[in-house]
C-alpha cells in the first residue's frame, strides 16, 4: 500500500525553530508538497520538492531525500500565526496525490 | 497567480435536501478538478476526480449517486450533495490543476452543516 507518515502533533516556542518530518512509501515519485492549513480553512501551498536537497523560502525550508523516502519542513523564527496543521503530500507515478494526516503545530509564547 | 473560487463558503441545510457547491478556476483552464472532504482534525479524503467533459472517477466507498459531480466546462465543476444527512456535515474542498506537473490550487472550502 501507499502511506505517508508524519507526527500527529508538535509543540514549539515562539521565536524557536521546529522541524516537521514526513516519511513516505508510494508507488513511484513525482514530487512532494507541503501545505499549511489553518483551522476551518483550505490548505495553502508552501513548497514543492522533486530533487534531493534543501529548498529555502524565507522562514520556511523543505528538504527531500528520495533514497530515504524522507522529507522535512523547517520553520524558523516561529510566530504565533504559524500555529496550524502542516500537510505532507506525495505525487506518485500515476500523478495521484497521496496525503499525510497532517501535523498540528502548537506555538506557545 | 491562478485563483480558484469555491462557493458557498458556509451552508446549513435541512436533512433530505440537496446542496450544490461550485468550484471555478478564474484565470486558467482546469484540466482536472479534485473534490475532497475533511472531518475535524483529520486529513483530506479524496472523494472523486473529474476531467472536463467526462464522467467523474469516484474513490472507493464514495456513493456516486449521492455526491453528484459535474465538470461541464474547463472552468467550472460542481459537487451536489443529494438527500443530505447530518453525517454528511463536513468541510468540502476542491483542488484544481491545469496539467500533470503544474501546481494545484485549492478552493476556499465549504463548511456544510446538515440539521
Amino acid at each position: 500500500g501507499q502511506n505517508i507518515d508524519q507526527p500527529t502533533e508538535m509543540t514549539a516556542t515562539e521565536g524557536a525553530i521546529v522541524q516537521i518530518n514526513c516519511t513516505y512509501q508510494t508507488s513511484g515519485f513525482n514530487g512532494l508538497f507541503w501545505y499549511q492549513q489553518h483551522a476551518g480553512e483550505a490548505p495553502t501551498f508552501l513548497s514543492y520538492n522533486v530533487l534531493d536537497g534543501l529548498e529555502e523560502k524565507g522562514r520556511f525550508s523543505s528538504f527531500l531525500s528520495r533514497s530515504k523516502g524522507y522529507s522535512y519542513l523547517l520553520l524558523k523564527e516561529l510566530q504565533m500565526k504559524d500555529s496550524a496543521s502542516y500537510l505532507c503530500a506525495v505525487k506518485n507515478s500515476n500523478y495521484q496525490l497521496i496525503w499525510g494526516a497532517g501535523t498540528k503545530l502548537i506555538i506557545k509564547p | 497567480g491562478a485563483v480558484v473560487s469555491q462557493h458557498p463558503s458556509r451552508v446549513i441545510c435541512k436533512s433530505g435536501t440537496s446542496v450544490k457547491i461550485e468550484c471555478r478556476s478564474l484565470d486558467f483552464q482546469a484540466t482536472t478538478m479534485f473534490w475532497y472532504r475533511q472531518f475535524p482534525k483529520k486529513s483530506l479524503m479524496l472523494m472523486a476526480t473529474s476531467n472536463e467533459g467526462s464522467k467523474a472517477t469516484y474513490e472507493q466507498g464514495v456513493e456516486k449517486d449521492k455526491f453528484l459531480i459535474n465538470h461541464a466546462s474547463l472552468t467550472l465543476s460542481t459537487l451536489t450533495v443529494t438527500s443530505a444527512h447530518p453525517e454528511d456535515s463536513s468541510f468540502y474542498i476542491c483542488r484544481v490543476t491545469g496539467g500533470l506537473n503544474t501546481e494545484a490550487f485549492f478552493g476556499q472550502g465549504t463548511r456544510l452543516t446538515v440539521v
